[in-house]
């Protein structure tokens, strides 16, 4: 089935920096990568999301990147905010499916 | 996005009873839900696939005796933890697939934080 590895599991910047998370998975069928954010005991919320026809999205802060061929995806944070602080999840859908397999989760902080 | 609503939002109980948690998609018609157990800092684990007047397909290691699963109409699913132990504390979340034409994207219900004595 579907592994999902996510790094790193902690990160911490400085208000204003840019944070990058990573994101591998083993199935190459898969179609669908989506990230979440996490606020303590909440929801986690869509934030930005990539289908596999398509290399980079960007929506005002928030970017994502998928290479198909090495079976990664990232997530870009430009301008970090302590706002942002959050657990932050990617997620991949196989395809043909309605599953989702989440990575482990990367706790980010952003130092006023 | 859709609307996602559970109830409780949080429970406590002793060990050997049941909980029985509701989730409610409030703005449209759900086919598929999806139950997950989150233990504190870790990820999201999927239990089981709710499915609209049929058996709920379950992840492997997951007991379908013990998490019974229901989804007797298109805007409710329940998911009854049964004879409950303190291994079974933990965040329950549940959540719909919304799709539209050949995609589709899931919305997180509030979770319930369930805690068992």
């Amino acid at each position: 089935g579907e592994n999902v590895e996510q790094h790193p599991s902690t990160l911490s910047v400085q208000e204003g920096d840019s944070a990058v998370i990573k994101c591998t998975y083993s199935d190459s069928a898969s179609n669908y990568f989506p990230w979440y954010k996490q606020e303590l005991g909440k929801r986690p919320q869509l934030i930005i999301d990539i289908r596999s026809n398509v290399g980079e999205k960007k929506d005002q802060r928030i970017a994502v990147t998928l290479n198909k061929t090495a079976k990664h995806f990232s997530l870009h944070i430009t301008e970090t905010q302590p706002e942002d602080s959050a657990v932050y999840f990617c997620a991949v859908r196989g395809l043909g499916t309605y599953k989702y397999i989440f990575g482990t989760g990367t706790r980010l902080k952003v130092l006023a | 996005g859709a609307v996602v609503s559970q109830h409780p939002s949080w429970v406590i109980c002793k060990s050997g009873t049941s909980v029985k948690i509701e989730c409610r998609s409030l703005d449209f018609q759900a086919t598929t839900m999806f139950w997950y157990r989150q233990f504190p800092k870790q990820s999201l684990m999927l239990m089981a696939t709710s499915n609209e007047g049929s058996k709920a397909t379950y992840e492997q290691g997951v007991e379908k005796d013990k998490f019974l699963i229901n989804h007797a109409s298109l805007t409710l699913s329940t998911l009854t933890v049964t004879s409950a132990h303190p291994e079974d504390s933990s965040f329950y979340i549940c959540s719909v697939s919304l799709s539209r034409g050949s995609t589709d994207t899931q919305y997180f219900g509030p979770g319930t934080r369930l805690t068992v004595l």
